[in-house]
């Protein structure tokens, strides 16, 4: 069946570091690939989508490409702040209702 | 535009006691969505509507109901609570299938004891 395989956290950084969380994922067909961020105590947001291969998603300085021929969506920033630690999910929708989250990688920017 | 909505934010249950929780969207979305987050185990489907007064299950339905009698609401039921359903519950809403954006509400964090 469809699923998403993403990094295992902790990531710690130092601010301005620059970040790479892998994401690859299975599906049938062609699925849309998402980057959801949640902070602490709050529901998720939508950081960033791509809809369709060689498609890339970009928001608030990061950056996912969607890229059918290694099944991946790696989401990078070149230079995280402080305000940018929180838990990212890798999501992919596709079919009828099936919308597929990855377990989260936790971020935890240094000043 | 208060968006996605949840009631209540934190309740604590004896173990068989009932309770509803309350999503409320105001964006006029088809679809609407039940998931609860453990540790570990990122976000998993609980059940889901596709329009008023229809409801499908989802990954992990067993324990739980769900109804949408009005288009902007969706209510989770739990008839007779039990420990394993100690969670994080999140409603989500979208226009339509899985290729648009989920919408989320800020949760309802629930202790069965």
């Amino acid at each position: 069946g469809d699923s998403v395989t993403q990094m295992e956290g902790p990531v710690t950084l130092s601010e301005e570091a620059f970040l790479t969380i892998n994401c690859t994922y299975t599906a049938t067909g062609y699925p849309s690939l998402f980057w959801y961020v949640q902070y602490p105590g709050e529901g998720l947001q939508l950081l960033l989508k791509a809809t369709k291969a060689d498609d890339k998603g970009s928001n608030k300085g990061f950056e996912a490409t969607y890229r059918k021929e290694t099944t991946s969506f790696h989401l990078e920033k070149g230079s995280v702040q402080v305000s940018d630690s929180a838990v990212y999910f890798c999501a992919l929708g596709s079919g009828t209702y099936k919308y597929i989250f990855g377990t989260g990688t936790r971020l935890k920017v240094l000043a | 535009n208060a968006g996605v909505t949840q009631t209540p934010k934190f309740r604590v249950l004896k173990t068989g006691q009932s309770m509803t929780l309350l999503c409320a969207q105001d964006m006029n979305h088809e679809y609407m969505y039940w998931y609860r987050q453990d540790p570990g185990m990122g976000l998993r489907l609980i059940h889901y509507s596709v329009g008023e007064g229809t409801t499908a299950k989802g990954e992990v339905p067993d324990g739980y109901n769900v109804s949408r009698l009005k288009k902007q609401n969706f209510l989770l039921g739990l008839e007779s609570a039990a420990p394993s359903q100690t969670s994080v519950y999140f409603c989500a809403s979208s226009w339509g299938q899985p290729q648009e954006t989920q919408y989320f509400g800020p949760g309802t964090r629930l202790l069965v004891l």
